[in-house]
């Protein structure tokens, strides 16, 4: 059975500090997804990651994936209150379909002033 | 550019109660997904179809089924819905195939759903 962890799942930061998400999952997979999720809403896809060694930054967040480790990260640098919000990564075990993806509990980012 | 849209956004029903979630989507995506939200679980996988005429099951398909009516629109009944099923459930919709791979799934807003 897969399973894919994050950790923190709950993380209280002060604005301009940086921080990083950890997943892990546990099953071999070269492809993965990081999306946020604001209360009462939709999910919104932040970056797509298809290969070892892949790193995509947007902004204030860089997410990288290490398909050996099996473990992908989410890095926030000098947070800013708008980042406020829950952070699922989701791992595609459908050998590169994309039509079945297992997901984290998510990570409940607080940025505080 | 609506994306995936579902219906109905609220709803209450008495336990033993029978509904269908409807969802659609205009991206000409192959594949369909539900989805359950439960607080602290994260989102866990219903059923699924990943093209129009196949459905699939997921990781928590009890109480549930599904119907992909057409390319666009794939709903998901409730038969006798138990309090247990009180969720958020969301559908989404993807490409398909190792060369679209790079797209990832899209979302609609969520239906949110108590049962008494």
């Amino acid at each position: 059975e897969l399973k894919v962890e994050q950790n923190p799942l709950f993380l209280s930061m002060q604005e301009g500090k940086n921080y990083t998400i950890y997943c892990n999952y546990s099953t071999t997979s070269d492809r993965l997804y990081w999306y946020r999720q604001d209360p009462g809403k939709s999910l919104e896809s932040l970056f797509v990651l298809l290969s070892n060694g892949a790193v995509k930054q947007e902004g204030r967040l860089m997410a990288s994936l290490d398909t050996k480790a099996r473990l992908s990260t989410l890095h926030i640098t000098a947070a800013v209150h708008d980042l406020s919000a829950t952070y699922f990564c989701a791992v595609d075990t459908s050998g590169g379909s994309n039509y079945k993806l297992t997901f984290g509990k998510g990570t409940l980012l607080t940025v505080n002033p | 550019n609506a994306g995936v849209t579902q219906t109905p956004k609220f709803q209450v029903l008495k336990t033993g109660q029978s509904m269908t979630l409807q969802c659609a989507q205009d991206m000409n995506h192959n594949s369909m997904y539900w989805y359950r939200q439960d607080p602290g679980m994260g989102l866990r996988l219903i059923y699924y179809s990943a093209s129009e005429g196949t459905t699939d099951k997921g990781e928590v398909p009890n109480g549930y089924n599904v119907s992909r009516l057409n390319k666009r629109e794939f709903s998901l009944r409730l038969e006798s819905a138990a309090p247990s099923q009180t969720s958020v459930y969301f559908c989404a919709s993807s490409t398909r195939g190792a060369t679209y791979s790079n797209q990832p799934q899209h979302f609609g807003d969520g239906t949110r759903l108590s049962i008494l």
